[in-house]
């Protein structure tokens, strides 16, 4: 029972280099979420995807992007990246999406940028 | 838009006594309020949730209570042990049905 798995768990760039941060769920959830987490801001939601073949932006999405390669998998792109996206980024599921959600998380990735 | 405030965001206490975190909420049509533990180097896990047709809940240690009309719900550990040190988020959804989070609490166990 893997659950949510992230991959790579450290990471660290150059400013304006680009990466994919890859997460896979193997609980047959439909929504996924991406978040990061900085110290005393709590998490933050990056984009989600409610189903296959949607995604939709969450409160901070700017500066990523992402796919939703398939019911398993959730991909976060950074195309150009910056010192304030020094994070740790969680990757979750959720059975469904809706206003009671429990999210399953992975383990974290953490990234930093120079 | 939904706005979720944590207090405190650090709680020390003797092991075996118990510990109250206390989260606020803003939007009155909120419904459903969970609670997770994020464990060192861990995602969060989700302990207790409850919905706002409910006013406590409780499982073993752990409960969670609602006061809708002041618009906060707390979380209780009772009995508490060196597991339970940890950070701890509260949550409230959005009109999207997106979570919320507070900034988190950390709780310190000692000895």
């Amino acid at each position: 029972n893997a659950g949510v798995t992230q991959t790579p768990k450290f990471q660290v760039l150059k400013t304006g280099q680009s990466m994919t941060l890859q997460c896979a769920q193997d609980m047959n959830h439909n929504s996924m979420y991406w978040y990061r987490q900085d110290p005393g801001m709590g998490l933050r939601l990056i984009y989600y995807s409610a189903s296959e073949g949607t995604t939709d932006k969450g409160e901070v999405p700017n500066g990523y992007n992402v796919s939703r390669l398939n019911k398993r998998e959730f991909s976060l792109r950074l195309e150009s990246a910056a010192p304030s996206q020094t994070s740790v980024y969680f990757c979750a599921s959720s059975a469904t999406y809706s206003g009671a959600n429990v999210l399953t998380f992975g383990a974290g990735s953490r990234l930093t940028v120079l | 838009g939904e706005n979720v405030e944590q207090h405190p965001s650090t709680l020390s206490v003797q092991e075996g006594d118990s510990a109250v975190i206390k989260c606020t909420y803003s939007d009155s049509a909120s419904n459903y309020f969970p609670w997770y533990k994020q464990e060192l180097g861990k995602g969060p896990q989700l302990i207790i949730d409850i919905r706002s047709n409910v006013g406590e809940k409780k499982d073993q240690r752990i409960a969670v209570t609602l006061n809708k009309t002041a618009k906060h719900f707390s979380l209780h550990i009772t009995e508490t042990q060196p597991e339970d040190s940890a950070v701890y988020f509260c949550a409230a959804p959005d009109s999207n049905y997106q979570l919320i989070w507070g900034a988190g609490t950390k709780l310190i166990i000692k000895p």
